[in-house]
Order: C-alpha cells, then sequence, then structure tokens
C-alpha cells in the first residue's frame, strides 16, 4: 500500500530561525494537505495544494508540491514560540476517495524563545 | 474555514458502559464524515467513512459492532463507542470535507478514558 514518510521527527530550534520539514510518498499523489494539531486538540488545515510545482503560502508558512509528485515540503520562516505543536503532512492518491488521506506521521516541533 | 465542532472534547466512564461522540458541520452540509482514532505520539488512523442516510464503511480491523456509527443528518454524525474497555481508551477525531470536497476539516478531538 501507500507509505508516506514525514521526516524530522522532531526539531528543537531557537526563536526567529526558519524550518523546514518534508514528507515523501511511494507513489504519485494528486493532493498534499499540511495540517498542525497542538496538544488535545484536532488538526488545523495550514495549506492545500492540488498542482505539481505549485508553491503557496500562509504568513510565515509556504508549501511546495513537488514537481515529481511525491513529495512535498513545508517551511515556517522566523519561528516563533506560538509555532509549537506537531506538524501532519496528508496525501490524497489519484483514485482516492474523500477519506482515503494518508497521513504522515507528524513533526513535533519545539520552539525555545 | 468550514467549521467541524466535536463533543464531548473528554469522557471518562466505567468500563462496559457505552459512550456516545458527536460531530456536527456548523456551517455547510456533509454528506461525509470520517472518524480517526489517534494513540499517543501517533498519527491520525482512519477508523471509518460516516455516510448520511446510509451505512457506515468500516476500515479494515475496526469492529463494526464495537464502533456504532450513524449519520441521520446533513450535519451531524456519531460515534458510539459501546462496551467501552480501556484499550479503547484513545483520543478520537472526526472530520468533514468542506466545498469542493478536497478539503477535510477536523472537529477537535475526543480524549476517551475508560476506568
Amino acid at each position: 500500500g501507500q507509505q508516506l514518510n514525514q521526516s524530522p521527527q522532531s526539531m528543537f530550534i531557537q526563536e526567529g530561525e526558519d524550518v523546514s520539514m518534508n514528507c515523501t510518498s511511494s507513489s504519485i499523489f494528486n493532493t498534499w494537505l499540511w495540517y498542525k494539531q497542538e496538544p488535545g486538540e484536532g488538526p488545523v488545515l495550514l495549506i492545500a495544494l492540488y498542482k505539481a510545482g505549485e508553491l503557496t503560502s500562509n504568513g510565515r508558512l509556504t508549501a511546495q508540491f513537488g514537481i515529481t509528485r511525491k513529495d512535498s515540503f513545508l517551511n515556517i520562516s522566523a519561528s516563533i514560540p506560538s509555532d509549537v505543536g506537531i506538524y501532519f503532512c496528508a496525501g490524497r492518491g489519484y483514485g482516492g476517495s474523500q477519506g482515503n488521506l494518508i497521513f504522515g506521521k507528524g513533526t513535533k516541533l519545539s520552539v525555545k524563545p | 474555514g468550514a467549521v467541524v465542532s466535536q463533543h464531548p472534547s473528554r469522557v471518562i466512564c466505567k468500563s462496559g458502559t457505552s459512550v456516545k461522540i458527536e460531530c456536527r458541520s456548523l456551517d455547510f452540509q456533509a454528506t461525509t464524515m470520517f472518524w480517526y482514532r489517534q494513540f499517543p505520539k501517533q498519527s491520525l488512523m482512519l477508523m471509518a467513512t460516516s455516510n448520511e442516510g446510509s451505512k457506515a464503511t468500516y476500515e479494515q480491523g475496526v469492529e463494526k459492532d464495537k464502533f456504532l456509527i450513524n449519520h441521520a443528518s446533513l450535519t451531524l454524525s456519531t460515534l458510539t463507542v459501546t462496551s467501552a474497555h480501556p484499550e479503547d481508551s484513545s483520543f478520537y477525531i472526526c472530520s468533514a470535507p468542506g466545498r469542493g470536497l478536497e478539503k477535510l476539516f477536523f472537529g477537535s478531538g475526543t480524549q476517551l478514558s475508560v476506568l
């Protein structure tokens, strides 16, 4: 079945630093979504990508849909303490149902003031 | 963005009792909703797809009689954990696709603790 690898598993950074995380899949995806989850809460959608090569920003966040359709990255610029949380990538392959999102295992981000 | 409301946020129950979790789409209609389970420090695992007016579709390994799903209206899906056991303790999250059906919006989750 489809597999999705997300890295890094965790990051410990200083406030103000930039952050980069990525996801790669074993097969082609037609949708990439990036979510942030805080403790005891459901994931919140950050950015959605639908086309290969697409680059989309949401404030300090930027995500790209890889040209190969098998990867995506999320960058956070000038991190702040409230960026702390777990970031999940999620992807959907061609022919996948709406619920058939495959989730990465998450990147836990810790920001030191 | 679309809002999905999930209730309760936290529930503690005795072993053998049943617990109902509600998931509502607040400003849009959702013919389909999804239920996930998440263990500590793990990713989300799809349990079932809730279909308005028809039977839910369960993922492999998920017990239909254990996790009862009802989707009686276009804005409400419920998950009932029947005869709960301590191993059912987990974080349960629902989601619904927004307009355009391409994005999934999640509820805030329900932390179930079975004593």
